[in-house]
């Protein structure tokens, strides 16, 4: 069964940092693209950006509106992918999923429960 | 920057046929997947390929696309079935959400 599971949510002053983290199971992490994708309280879903995989040269690309002061990372060895995320804003306070694209069905059909970030003083 | 604007909400009869529509310019162009998110529950993939269902979806969830809208049709309309429902396309390799539709079941 493949897994994903976030971590390291919490709460974050505004212009603060933190470093979400999105553990794999069940799949082959090394050739798979992850995708992240957040949601404010009773909004809609929101893409971040995504990272592909090691025989795509680790190619990333960002949302338009986040580029900049979001990164995401990968470590094939650890089967984890990271969403760092610097300067953070009240605006960004939601529930953050990663997310994949499947192997035989072209669409994102496995996400994690999610992390929630609260970014507050 | 591309858009797409779903319904913010929608309701139907059990055993009706509910339709949800997405729309954007050209989106007949792209391919289209559909999510259903129930409350505190991730998203879940119903529809992808603007018409596909992958494995374990009832056959009553289906899809099209044509010109500038997609629509995510349910026929026979369960309880359980009520639910927020998200359109997703890819643009440029970004992907891009429609806000949302609620789907009432009453």
């Amino acid at each position: 069964e493949v897994q994903l599971v976030e971590s390291g949510g919490g709460l974050v002053q505004p212009g603060g940092s933190l470093k979400l983290s999105c553990a794999t199971s069940g799949l082959t992490f090394s050739g798979s693209a992850i995708h992240w994708v957040r949601q404010a309280s009773a909004k809609g879903l929101e893409w971040i950006g995504r990272i592909r995989s090691k025989g795509n040269n680790y190619a990333t690309a960002y949302a338009a509106s986040l580029k900049g002061r979001f990164t995401i990372s990968r470590d094939d060895s650890k089967n984890t992918a990271y969403l760092q995320m610097n300067s953070l804003k009240n605006e960004d306070t939601a529930v953050y999923y990663c997310t994949r694209i499947g192997t035989t069905v072209n669409g994102l059909d496995v996400w994690g429960q999610g992390t929630t970030v609260t970014v507050s003083s | 920057s591309y858009e797409l604007t779903q319904p913010p909400s929608v309701s139907v009869s059990p055993g009706q046929t509910a339709s949800i529509t997405c729309s954007g310019d050209k989106l007949g162009d792209k391919f289209v997947c559909w999510y259903q998110q129930k409350p505190g529950q991730s998203p879940v993939l119903v529809i992808y390929e603007d018409s596909k269902r992958p494995s374990g979806i009832p056959e009553r969830f289906a899809g099209s696309n044509s010109a500038n809208t997609a629509t995510l049709t349910i026929s026979g309309t369960q309880p359980l079935d009520e639910a927020d429902y998200h359109c997703q396309a890819w643009d440029s390799s970004t992907a891009i959400f429609g806000g949302g539709t609620k789907l009432t079941v009453l």
